[in-house]
Parts: C-alpha cells; sequence; structure tokens
C-alpha cells in the first residue's frame, strides 16, 4: 500500500527567511508526486507535480520540489517566503498505471505560518 | 473556464438522515473523483466515476454512494449520517488524457 509521510504539522517562520516542508512516500511502484496548497475555506489548489523528466520542478509563484527517488521523498522549499504563503500544504502521490494516473493519496498537511 | 462547481456549499444535518452533495467538473474533464476532508486531516479517497460508472473506491462503507451523469456532473449520497460524517467534502475532476486533479471549494457538511 502506499503512504505518505509529512513529517512536520506546522512550519512558524519569518516572512523573507527559506522555508523547507518535507514530504516523504512509501510505494512499491511508480507514483506521481504532487504539492497541493490550501487556504483557509477554500479547496485544494495544484502547486506543482512531477511526472517524469527533471527531478527539480518549480511553480509560477516561487516554490520548487525535488523528487529523490532514492530517498522517496519530494520536499518543497522556497527560498523567501511572503505573508501570502501562509496556508496548509498537501504532500500527494498518485500510482502511474502504465501512463494512467490513480486516485490521490495524501498526507496530513504541513501547516504554513508566516510572520512579519 | 468555470472550474470545478460544488453545491451546497454548507450543509447541517441530523443524526440518521441522508445528504446528497453535488459537483460539476472542470469544462473538458470526464471524470469526477470525491474526497472527505475531517478537520486537521489530509483528503481521503472515496470513489470515483468515469462513463457514469464507479471505477475505483476507497475504504468508505456502503452508505456512501455517487452516481454520475452523461454530462459528467456527479452526486455523492451519503445514508443514515452519523457525527463522524462531519467533514468538507471535496469533488475532483480530471481528464483520461491528462495529468492532475482539478478541486472544487468542497461543501462543508456537519452532522448534528
Amino acid at each position: 500500500a502506499q503512504s505518505v509521510t509529512q513529517l512536520d504539522s506546522q512550519v512558524p517562520v519569518f516572512e523573507e527567511a527559506p522555508v523547507e516542508l518535507r514530504c516523504n512516500y512509501s510505494s512499491s511502484v511508480s507514483v506521481y508526486l504532487f504539492w497541493y496548497v490550501q487556504y483557509p475555506n477554500q479547496g485544494l489548489q495544484l502547486l506543482l507535480k512531477y511526472l517524469s523528466g527533471s527531478t527539480l520542478v518549480e511553480s509560477i509563484n516561487g516554490f520548487e520540489a525535488e523528487f529523490n527517488k532514492s530517498q522517496t521523498s519530494f520536499h518543497l522549499r522556497k527560498p523567501s517566503v511572503h505573508i501570502s504563503d501562509t496556508a496548509e500544504y498537501f504532500c500527494a502521490v498518485s500510482l502511474n498505471y502504465g501512463g494512467s494516473q490513480g486516485n490521490l493519496i495524501f498526507g496530513k498537511g504541513t501547516k504554513l505560518s508566516v510572520k512579519p | 473556464d468555470a472550474g470545478v462547481t460544488q453545491s451546497p456549499t454548507h450543509l447541517i444535518k441530523t443524526r440518521g438522515q441522508q445528504v446528497t452533495l453535488r459537483c460539476s467538473p472542470k469544462s473538458g474533464h470526464d471524470t469526477v473523483s470525491w474526497y472527505q476532508q475531517a478537520l486537521g486531516q489530509g483528503p481521503q479517497f472515496i470513489f470515483q466515476y468515469y462513463e457514469e460508472e464507479e471505477r475505483q473506491r476507497g475504504n468508505f462503507p456502503d452508505r456512501f454512494s455517487g452516481h454520475q451523469f452523461p454530462n459528467y456532473s456527479s452526486e455523492l449520497n451519503v445514508n443514515a449520517l452519523l457525527l463522524g460524517d462531519s467533514a468538507l467534502y471535496l469533488c475532483a475532476s480530471s481528464s483520461r488524457e491528462g495529468y492532475g486533479y482539478t478541486f472544487g471549494s468542497g461543501t462543508r457538511l456537519t452532522v448534528v
């Protein structure tokens, strides 16, 4: 069975500081990897995804994540955070069924709190 | 281009009642999945519909059922509501030919 572990439930950080949100997964088969962000009282928004190719993926708002197959990790990083980045972040995997995607399996989430 | 639309946004029901939640997928998407997000938890997969049939199911009891219509919209039905069914219910749509899911804003169900 597949599982996702987000190692930190809460991450407080000051504005303009760097941040890393950690994610490890367990799977015996090939997976796709995702990071979603959830603002208060809203649904999930896709931040970035790894399907294949370059192991470093980037989002349009400065986040990046690196797929590390040997460590089964997909940590999310941002070199300088803003107050507006305050939200809950979810790491997720889906099985790779020979090119088709399975359902998403989520971690429990990490609440990022950016303070002035 | 409209994204995923869910209705209603909030709902309060009494234990033992039945509830129906609705979802319209993003334009161009033909697959609808439902997730339950309990307070402080990550979303959990309930089931997925494609071509009006349930294709995958998570670890949820038969009290949870669904339907997909020819226009790809979907309903989630929950019977005999329990207090533990209180959660945010998220609908996600996708395309068989693409990757990634688009989520709606969810329906907040409170069972009292």
